[in-house]
């Protein structure tokens, strides 16, 4: 069974642009969630989406969003872009049977730098 | 902020010896799960705890985890160089929250 696939694995961007990344979930998997890595703040978590609506949310500001498609495809998209965006962003997906949490496997991730 | 804090935040064994690293976290959990990250790149999960267990085998690893203490620990036996990595507690309810790291080095 194939992995989770992020797409573009890098990306760069200056200040103000907007970018779109996109992340396929293991087949059969209905829940995706993304996080941001950066070396000051570490794993934080920024959404989740089921069914494709979005369930949990994190702390992060408006200019972050995403959606789920019908095949659980996921996208995340990051407007008016900062330096502090510069980030490796991670997908994850796992089934979501049960109500609570399960096991999330994760993407090789999208390197991003915001120039 | 993170809840989960891996104790210690790095480490540096020669291959062979053991390594240990903790974890706490801060609200109640239904399972604790640790995963190993190499070099900036995804996240392998490694093992899954659920709240009525206190002790877990796979392969190499053995997991404890304390819910009265709110903490968990990893045990590497026998580490390789291959082992070389940072290790991530990650735990929660309904979504995930994940430590700071525990970055594992395994000296040849």
């Amino acid at each position: 069974k194939a992995g989770v696939t992020q797409t573009p694995r890098y990306l760069i961007k200056t200040r103000g642009q907007q970018v779109t990344l996109s992340c396929s979930p293991i087949s059969g998997h209905r829940s995706v969630s993304w996080y941001q890595q950066t070396p000051g703040q570490g794993l934080q978590f920024l959404f989740e989406y089921f069914s494709e609506t979005q369930r949990n949310k994190g702390n992060f500001p408006g200019r972050f969003s995403g959606r789920q498609f019908s095949n659980s495809r996921s996208e995340m998209n990051v407007s008016t872009l900062e330096l502090g965006d510069s980030a490796l962003y991670l997908c994850a997906s796992s089934l979501y049977t049960s109500g609570g949490t399960d096991t999330q496997y994760f993407g090789p991730g999208t390197r991003l730098t915001v120039l | 902020s993170q809840q989960g804090e891996e104790d210690p935040q790095a480490l540096s064994i020669q291959e062979g010896e053991n390594a240990t690293m903790n974890c706490s976290y801060k609200t109640s959990i239904n399972n604790l799960q640790w995963y190993r990250q190499n070099s900036g790149r995804g996240l392998v999960h490694l093992i899954l705890i659920r709240s009525n267990e206190r002790e877990k085998h796979s392969g190499r690893l053995r997991v404890t985890l304390d819910t009265s203490k709110k903490s968990s620990s990893l045990l590497i036996t026998a580490s390789r160089a291959a082992d070389t990595a940072s290790y991530f507690c990650a735990s929660g309810t309904y979504k995930y929250i994940f430590g700071t790291g525990t970055r594992l080095k395994v000296l040849a």
